[in-house]
């Protein structure tokens, strides 16, 4: 049973371009949140989706970035336009309930760098 | 602000000692959960403990939960140089669905 699996690892991108994330939940989990961590700093909610939903966006910035948890496929975190600050971490996590991240069920992170 | 504050910020033992860890939180909890991560890695889930628990074990890893004052610990008994990571609680508050993360103790255990 795989894990929570994130692509890219690492991700380069120039100020201006594109970043799309994506997040593959465990089978069976229908819930998926992200998080960004900045350098030296704790995980920040950012978003939290069911299937075809979006639940609490309340932790995401209103501009330049958007989630997606379609019927089928990864979700996905885009964020359009990266500035330097975008530079972060970015976990998903993913539950089967509503009851928040459980145990063991984060993504191994892509890691944004914007140049 | 972050509901879970962990301290001390960084903390530096020999291989060993015992590490001990805290975390403070503002709101009534369902649980509160530590991870590990270590540098340039995911998270690792530690231990959860729900709010009407008061210790948890774990191997090494022992948890404390005081609702009353809202805070929590971890210890981290004979450390080794392998526990270097950074640590955070996060909770899940009562009737909420987000867990909200701490912003860590980096622990640094001396070989």
């Amino acid at each position: 049973n795989a894990g929570v699996m994130q692509n890219p690892r690492h991700l380069v991108r120039r100020r201006g371009q594109e970043a799309r994330l994506r997040c593959s939940p465990m089978k069976g989990h229908s819930h998926v949140y992200w998080y960004r961590q900045l350098p030296e700093e704790g995980l920040k909610f950012m978003v939290y989706l069911q299937k075809e939903n979006i639940i609490d966006e309340s932790g995401m910035p209103k501009e330049r970035f958007s989630a997606e948890f379609p019927k089928e496929g990864p979700s996905i975190l885009r964020i359009q336009q990266v500035v330097r600050g975008d530079s972060a971490a970015y976990f998903c996590a993913s539950s089967p309930t509503a009851e928040g991240p459980p145990e063991a069920f984060f993504g191994q992170g892509t890691r944004l760098t914007v140049v | 602000s972050q509901q879970g504050e962990e301290d001390p910020q960084a903390l530096s033992i020999q291989e060993g000692e015992n590490a001990t860890m805290n975390c403070s939180y503002k709101t009534s909890i369902n649980n509160l959960q530590w991870y590990r991560q270590n540098s340039g890695r995911g998270l690792v889930h530690l231990i959860l403990i729900r709010s009407n628990e008061r210790e948890k074990h774990s191997g090494r890893l022992r948890v404390t939960l005081d609702t009353s004052k809202k805070s929590s610990s971890l210890l981290i008994t004979a450390s080794r140089a392998a526990d270097t990571a950074s640590y955070f609680c996060a909770t899940l508050s009562t009737g909420g669905f987000k867990t909200i993360f701490g912003a860590g103790t980096r622990l640094f255990v001396k070989a």
